[in-house]
């Protein structure tokens, strides 16, 4: 199986803040990496599909880079809905992985 | 739009079994793949599950090969998990997802189940 490992396992941060979440696969993984945003007793939304790619409605704000092993979900400034857990997953080979989370605080 | 709803979640003894339902609606439900993913209480997220949409495609995760089984019926646009030999491991929150042989791009709203005696 590929194992994802997400860092860090959190992080606390201002609004306005630029935010940066490291995703990094076991094997290299081509462009099939997708970034979810999870908030409290919700289910996850996607935000991020294939690297860099935005899922419809999602703002701006939000991208995502990399190939190969190393990926980064960027928030280029934090807004108060954004204080959320953020996993990625590969869909390079099955079973489908996902990180352990990366949970966003507010400092 | 999009929609996912779960139903059948609950609390069960070790060993019971339980199916889990999902009613699709918004879509062209035999054009997608489908999934479910799953959730222990503070942990991270886990692919139970994925069948494709002609059924003729499935893929089980290790941790429930051979006790849980997907199935799907097209003509009611509906999403199934039968659980059986049901243990501690498997409390969590199942979520139905659109997708499974990429990203899941829509996600029901989640239903819980409880292993205890």
């Amino acid at each position: 199986d590929i194992q994802m490992t997400q860092s860090p396992s959190s992080l606390s941060a201002s609004v306005g803040d630029r935010v940066t979440i490291t995703c990094r696969a076991s094997q290299t993984i081509s462009s099939y990496l997708h970034w979810y945003q999870q908030k409290p007793g919700k289910a996850p939304q996607l935000l991020i599909y294939t690297a860099s790619n935005l899922q419809s409605g999602v703002p701006s704000r939000f991208s995502g880079s990399g190939s190969g092993t190393d990926f980064t979900l960027t928030i280029s400034s934090l807004q108060p809905e954004d204080f959320a857990t953020y996993h990625c997953q590969q869909s390079y080979s099955s079973p489908k992985t996902f990180g352990q989370g990366t949970k966003v605080e507010i400092k | 739009q999009v929609q996912l709803v779960e139903s059948g979640g609950g609390l069960v003894k070790p060993g019971g079994s339980l199916r889990l339902s999902c009613a699709a609606s918004g879509f062209t439900f035999t054009d997608y793949y489908m999934s479910w993913i799953r959730q222990a209480p503070g942990k991270g997220l886990e692919w139970v599950s994925y069948i494709s949409g002609s059924g003729r495609t499935i893929f089980y995760a290790d941790s429930v090969k051979g006790r849980f089984t997907i199935s799907r019926d097209n003509a009611k646009n509906s999403l199934s998990l039968q659980m059986d030999s049901l243990g501690a491991e498997d409390r969590a929150v199942y979520y139905c997802a659109r997708g499974g042989d990429d990203r899941a791009d829509y996600w029901g709203q989640g239903t819980l189940v409880i292993v205890s005696s």
